[in-house]
């Protein structure tokens, strides 16, 4: 019964190949995220999505592109990867509180992509 | 431009004495604060907030103080437990426009509780 379930663990491919990762929540919260973990550690947003409405769209190279077909699922598409691209990504998700900006996010394990 | 810092990369503590790690941020806009632990290989978990209409949050053995006044925040874990070694992340955002559910991390410490 995970609350925040991401596919694959881990992805190993070549530079040029296009991936997929895919992240689904059943806490029923309304809003998702992607976030990459660089190899300094830093945890930076990428994207948010509320009710499959992208809402945040931080500087990201539009190689990459989430889609959410529905509120439990927020799925990172990177096309023609780059060695840059060798990070861990984590999906994330929060309810809705009425209070904007203070909403606790839930985080999912992390998929460690590693382009070769 | 890093809005959230934590200094100290690591931090070592006796089993049972209390530990401190703490925070410290620079954008003004920031009211809310949260602390998550990572443990190697795992997302973060979360912990403890705080809004910043309050100075201090407990939740059992953990309790979050916030300084508005210096931009600082601090979680202390009393006693301190082997099973809270772990990287600890302290994250803030803001109320609503662009940075809606946007979370700024800090770089983490790594708290390691010898037996």
């Amino acid at each position: 019964d995970t609350a925040v379930s991401q596919t694959p663990k881990y992805l190993v491919t070549q530079m040029g190949n296009d991936k997929s990762i895919k992240c689904e929540q059943n806490l029923g919260h309304d809003t998702m995220y992607w976030y990459k973990q660089d190899s300094k550690k830093f945890l930076k947003i990428m994207f948010s999505y509320n009710n499959k409405e992208l809402i945040i769209n931080e500087t990201v190279p539009n190689r990459f592109s989430p889609k959410s077909p529905d509120k439990a699922h927020l799925n990172l598409h990177i096309n023609s990867l780059e060695l840059g691209d060798s990070a861990v990504y984590f999906c994330a998700s929060s309810p809705a509180t009425g209070l904007a900006g203070q909403e606790t996010q839930y985080f999912g394990p992390g998929t460690r992509l590693l382009v070769l | 431009d890093q809005q959230v810092k934590q200094n100290s990369p690591s931090l070592s503590v006796q089993e049972g004495r209390i530990s401190i790690l703490n925070c410290d941020y620079t954008n003004s806009m920031f009211d809310y604060f949260l602390w998550y632990k990572k443990y190697p290989a795992e997302g973060p978990t979360f912990l403890i907030s705080i809004s910043s209409i309050k100075d201090k949050n407990e939740d059992g053995r953990f309790t979050v103080f916030l300084n508005k006044s210096a931009k600082h925040l601090s979680l202390h874990i009393v006693p301190s437990q082997p099973g809270d070694s772990a990287v600890y992340f302290c994250a803030a955002s803001g109320a609503g426009g662009t940075s809606y559910g946007k979370l700024t991390f800090g770089q983490g410490t790594i708290l390691t509780v010898h037996p």
